[in-house]
Parts: C-alpha cells; structure tokens; sequence
C-alpha cells in the first residue's frame, strides 16, 4: 500500500531554533502534499496545501514567513518552522494522494512529528 | 462551511459490536473516510467508501453511508481492547482537495 514517511518523530528545541519536517511518499508520486496540524485533544486542521514546483497555498491564518514550506519533487514536501516558539509546539502530519486526481484517491498520513519548544 | 460532526466518547466491552456516528454537511464529498489514530502516532487510514455506495465491509469493520443524512457509521464487530483509539471520521470536501475531519471520538475498549 501507499507509504507517507515523516522525519524526525519527535523534536525538542529551544525557543529560537528553526526546524525541519520531510514528508516523503515512498512507494508512489505525489503532486500534492498537505500539512496539516493537530493540537492536543482537537482534530486536525490544514495549514497549507504543498504543490509541486509552485508555491503553496495556505490557510488563512497560517504564517507563510513562519512556516515556510517547500516541493521540490513528486516525492518529498519540507515544512520548516521558522524561529520556533512555545505555541508552535503541537503535532504536525502531512498526507498525501496518489496521483493527480487528488479528490478521488484516499489520503496517506505520514506518522507525524511531535515538536516540542522549550 | 464544510463540518463534521461525532461523537467525542464511546465505552464497549471487549467482545461486543462498537458503532461510532458521523455526521457531515457537505453533500458533494466524492469519498468518506476513517482513520484510526493510537496515542502518540499518526492517522492510519482504516477504511473509506465512496458515496454513490451504501455499505462496505472489510473484515470486522463495516461501514454504512446514508447520503440522504449525510450520515456515516463505522461499526467494529468482536471489538478487542487494541482496537483503542482515536477515531476519525473525514471528507474529501476540502477546496484544496483536504480532508475535513470530525473532532475524531475515543473508543475505550474495557476487558
């Protein structure tokens, strides 16, 4: 079956510090990646949709200067959270479709990152 | 906008049928999804039907579409306590192609 690899699993910084989360689809291509957020106890909420070779669409409220991300392949989607602070700790997860027809192809979640700022 | 709507708590008993409810507004959703999510880990896509479907049964777990509702259920026959967990009810109503997903409920299977 489809395969999303997220790395790292779990990040611990200070305050300050920039990171980098990968999302990567092993086993098929894909042209959109999304990033989505998940606050303790609460749903899952998109911040930005990932598309490759273009800029990515986000949502309103989501920072793009603060979470810059970047598609430079059909296999890998890079969420960098830019001079991170205590708030941005929370659990991020990308996803991704196979293929183009991204409204008809179930959604493969990578196993999220845990960052945590201090 | 788009929502969906679950329940946020269920408790069976090890052995018995679980049913979590979905509800969803948006009526042009082409596919309804479950995902599974354990403490601490990623969505694991469970199941997803598409909506010109009524039912779809996969082992232990069985869904049901009412599109005329717009109601979605996930019944887990036999449930056993790794069946623990976060469920996610979504659909693909997004206008980026996202998912939107329900508040997700929490199953607690008790021995």
């Amino acid at each position: 079956g489809a395969v999303v690899s997220q790395h790292p699993s779990w990040v611990i910084c200070k305050s300050g510090t920039s990171v980098k989360i990968e999302c990567r689809s092993l086993d098929f291509q894909a042209t959109t990646m999304f990033w989505y957020r998940q606050f303790p106890k609460q749903s899952l909420m998109l911040m930005a949709t990932s598309n490759e070779g273009s800029k990515a669409t986000y949502e309103q409220g989501v920072e793009k200067d603060k979470f810059l991300i970047n598609h430079a392949s059909l296999t890998l989607s890079t969420l960098t959270v830019t001079s991170a602070h205590p708030e941005d700790s929370s659990f991020y997860i990308c996803s991704a479709s196979i293929g183009h027809l991204i409204g008809n192809q179930p959604q493969h979640f990578g196993d999220g990152t845990r960052l945590s700022i201090l | 906008g788009e929502d969906v709507e679950q329940s946020l708590f269920l408790s069976v008993r090890e052995g018995d049928s679980s049913v979590i409810n979905c509800t969803y507004t948006d009526s042009s959703s082409t596919y309804l999804y479950w995902y599974k999510q354990e403490p601490g880990a990623g969505l694991q896509l469970l199941t997803y039907i598409f909506s010109n479907m009524d039912m779809k049964q996969d082992q232990r777990l069985t869904v049901l579409l009412n599109k005329k509702d717009k109601h979605l259920s996930l019944r887990i026959a036999d449930t056993q306590t790794g069946d623990s967990a976060i469920y996610f009810c979504a659909e693909s109503g997004g206008s980026q192609g996202n998912l939107i997903f329900g508040k997700g409920t929490k199953l607690s299977v008790k021995p």
